[in-house]
């Protein structure tokens, strides 16, 4: 079945204690993309990725680090969480087609993460 | 910048009813595309429906449909004969192909419907 999948679909933590939330997609999907689902302020992209070792910034980069080793994998780092990144958190993938045609993009199940 | 405005943060409906979800977005991009995502309980982003700019038909999913008002930068969904399983959140989203290598969803805060039988 192809999917995102992204581990763990919950966790609680204390401030400044690290953490990765894991994303991995079976598409063998160029793109992928994390954003984080707030009321009020509704879903804001984190980080992308359009292949494997190329990154960048989306609009709330801040106190997050992203990895892309393999195409399959793209997860989120918090080196040291702060309550303000308590969320709901969103990975998703798309093949990524030249000349910027768009593809659906595939969201994982959500992580909802709680920093105390 | 570009922005999404959904105007109706809850709506509701009488089960087999119609209801219409508005959305508003603005862009001086003139190659875009639209979307509407539903969100259950469950929290899983589904896509509902997808309209490419340059479309001038409004696309049509079973029971879902758009009305897609380019000039007015409109892009409404229908739901028709509403079941109890349409409850959910629903978001409109946007994406240009001009954003580089970045495919990013711009999105609405989300349309809360609830479904009474």
């Amino acid at each position: 079945e192809a999917q995102v999948t992204q581990n763990p679909r919950y966790l609680i933590t204390v401030t400044g204690k690290k953490l990765t939330v894991t994303c991995s997609q079976n598409m063998n999907h160029e793109y992928m993309s994390w954003y984080r689902q707030d009321p009020g302020l509704g879903l804001r992209q984190i980080y992308y990725s359009m292949n494997v070792e190329v990154t960048d910034k989306g609009d709330v980069p801040e106190g997050y680090k992203v990895s892309r080793k393999e195409k399959r994998n793209f997860p989120l780092i918090l080196e040291s969480p702060s309550p303000n990144q308590t969320s709901l958190y969103f990975c998703a993938s798309s093949p990524w087609l030249a000349g910027g045609v768009y593809n659906e993009q595939f969201f994982g199940p959500g992580t909802r993460l709680t920093v105390l | 910048a570009q922005t999404v405005t959904q105007s109706q943060p809850e709506m509701s409906v009488q089960e087999a009813e119609t209801v219409t979800l508005s959305c508003t977005y603005d862009t001086s991009e003139s190659d875009y595309y639209l979307f509407w995502y539903k969100q259950p309980p469950s929290r899983q982003m589904i896509l509902v429906i997808r309209q490419e700019a340059y479309k001038q038909q409004n696309a049509t999913e079973n029971r879902f449909s758009v009305n897609f008002q380019k000039a007015a930068k409109s892009f409404s969904l229908k739901i028709s004969d509403s079941q109890l399983g349409d409850a959910a959140m629903y978001f409109c989203a946007y994406s240009t192909p001009n954003a580089g290598n970045n495919r990013k969803l711009i999105w609405g805060l989300g349309t809360s419907l609830a479904v009474n039988p």
